[in-house]
């Protein structure tokens, strides 16, 4: 089924280690999205792409990088894992080309940092 | 101003009643105000969505609100069902060519057979 796939589904990582979560999409959608998802503060932006080559920051950036070296990949980086990272982490894709400015999120990525 | 208020963190309603969900945002320069529905363990997925230009907007049981004036948009849930039991996020986004959504922080909707 076309949509947003993300790997992997859950991690457990000691403070201080190193992640890549991958995103990738299959619908040929321009824009790329990262969001955590914490209890009682809904979904917040982190990085997001508007094209292949080109990421820009969102709301809480730090402690993330991103890149977007191909269209279909958007990738998280977290450098050094802290326990405030712990959190539900979502890929979203969508494109003006189709009308619908709706996002399409993949299933999440669990994140727990002890 | 980038907020987007969402009321109530929790609701439960009986099988057949109607479930209502409140947001409201200060941003004027917002032009896009969807829904979003979660399950537990998936990824949120687009419900129904209005732009300001139209005060209501309805598809099958759900029913989007929307007060310019007031900056308030509501979602309802008509005749709900067991199935509709869900975490429910209203966002807003302004259409600068990212649209980027700020979320609200996320209601859970319990519905009682």
């Amino acid at each position: 089924n076309a949509g947003v796939t993300q790997t992997p589904k859950f991690r457990v990582l000691k403070t201080g280690q190193s992640m890549t979560l991958l995103c990738a999409q299959d619908m040929n959608h321009e824009y790329m999205y990262w969001y955590r998802q914490d209890p009682g503060m809904g979904l917040r932006l982190i990085h997001y792409s508007v094209g292949e080559g080109t990421t820009a920051k969102g709301e809480v950036p730090d402690g993330y990088n991103v890149s977007r070296l191909k269209k279909q990949n958007f990738l998280l980086g977290l450098e050094s894992a802290a326990p405030s990272q712990t959190s539900v982490y979502f890929c979203a894709s969508s494109s003006l080309r189709t009308g619908n400015y709706g996002y399409t999120f993949g299933s999440g990525t669990r994140l727990t940092v002890v | 101003q980038q907020q987007v208020k969402q009321s109530p963190q929790s609701l439960i309603v009986q099988k057949g009643g109607i479930s209502i969900i409140n947001c409201a945002y200060e941003n004027t320069a917002f032009d896009y105000f969807p829904w979003y529905q979660q399950f537990p363990g998936k990824g949120p997925a687009l419900l129904i969505a209005i732009r300001p230009d139209v005060s209501e907007k309805k598809e099958g049981r759900f029913t989007i609100s929307f007060n310019k004036s007031a900056k308030q948009f509501s979602l309802h849930i008509m005749d709900s069902q067991p199935g509709d039991s869900a975490t429910y996020f209203c966002a807003a986004s302004i259409g600068s060519g990212t649209y980027k959504y700020i979320f609200g922080t996320g209601t859970r909707l319990k519905v009682l057979a």
